[in-house]
């Protein structure tokens, strides 16, 4: 199975860079996912890396090492609106659902 | 949320009730999922369906049922409702569950039980 790891509170100024880390450890990998979630709602797609490296989306990117069983999410240019949980999920390679790590809370302050 | 909806949004149960919630989605995606979310343990998979009269347990199915007997509904249903089942229960479609494919989820049912 998945043991999925990731800080459970981050503080970030507006405007500044935060990096959300995720661990994992699993028998096998069939790709990572980040969501986010803001409080009261559902959480929404932002990006899955199944390959090593950095995907870039925007203002987010998300990098992978399969080998390290490592994985961040890169926020710039931080907003208000971008305090939210950010969830980590592993899609286990034998499995139809998605693995969630507890997520991380991001405060952003003016 | 792509096309995915939950009925109710809020309930209000006595322990040992029973109650039915219902997804529905017109994606006519083949996976559906539910989860529950608690506090301090993120989201924990319930059941899921790979197809219309399929079902399968996930990681915390005690004290749930599921029925998927049309494509486009998964009922997760509590026959008798305890406390610890108060939660937040989101559910989740998937077209396929190939490693591009990613799950998309509806708004949540908030349900607490006395």
């Amino acid at each position: 199975g998945q043991n999925i790891d990731q800080p459970t509170e981050m503080t970030a100024t507006e405007g500044a860079i935060v990096q959300i880390n995720c661990t994992y450890q699993t028998s096998g990998f069939n790709g990572l996912f980040w969501y986010q979630q803001h409080a009261g709602e559902a959480p929404t797609f932002l990006s899955y890396n199944v390959l090593d490296g950095l995907e870039e989306k925007g203002r987010f990117s998300s990098f992978l090492s399969r080998s390290k069983g490592y994985s961040y999410l890169l926020l710039k240019e931080l907003q208000m609106k971008d305090s939210a949980s950010y969830l980590c999920a592993v899609r286990p390679i034998s499995g139809y659902a998605l693995n969630f790590g507890k997520g991380t809370s991001l405060l952003v302050t003016p | 949320n792509a096309g995915v909806t939950q009925t109710p949004k809020f309930r209000v149960l006595k322990t040992g009730q029973s109650m039915t919630l219902l997804c529905a989605q017109d994606m006519n995606h083949e996976y559906m999922y539910w989860y529950r979310q608690d506090p301090g343990m993120g989201l924990r998979l319930i059941h899921y369906s790979v197809g219309e009269g399929t079902t399968a347990k996930g990681e915390v199915p005690d004290g749930y049922n599921v029925s998927r007997l049309k494509k486009q509904n998964f009922l997760l249903g509590l026959e008798s409702a305890a406390p610890s089942q108060t939660s937040v229960y989101f559910c989740a479609i998937c077209p396929v569950a190939g490693y591009t494919d990613t799950q998309y989820f509806g708004p949540g049912t908030r349900l607490t039980v006395l």
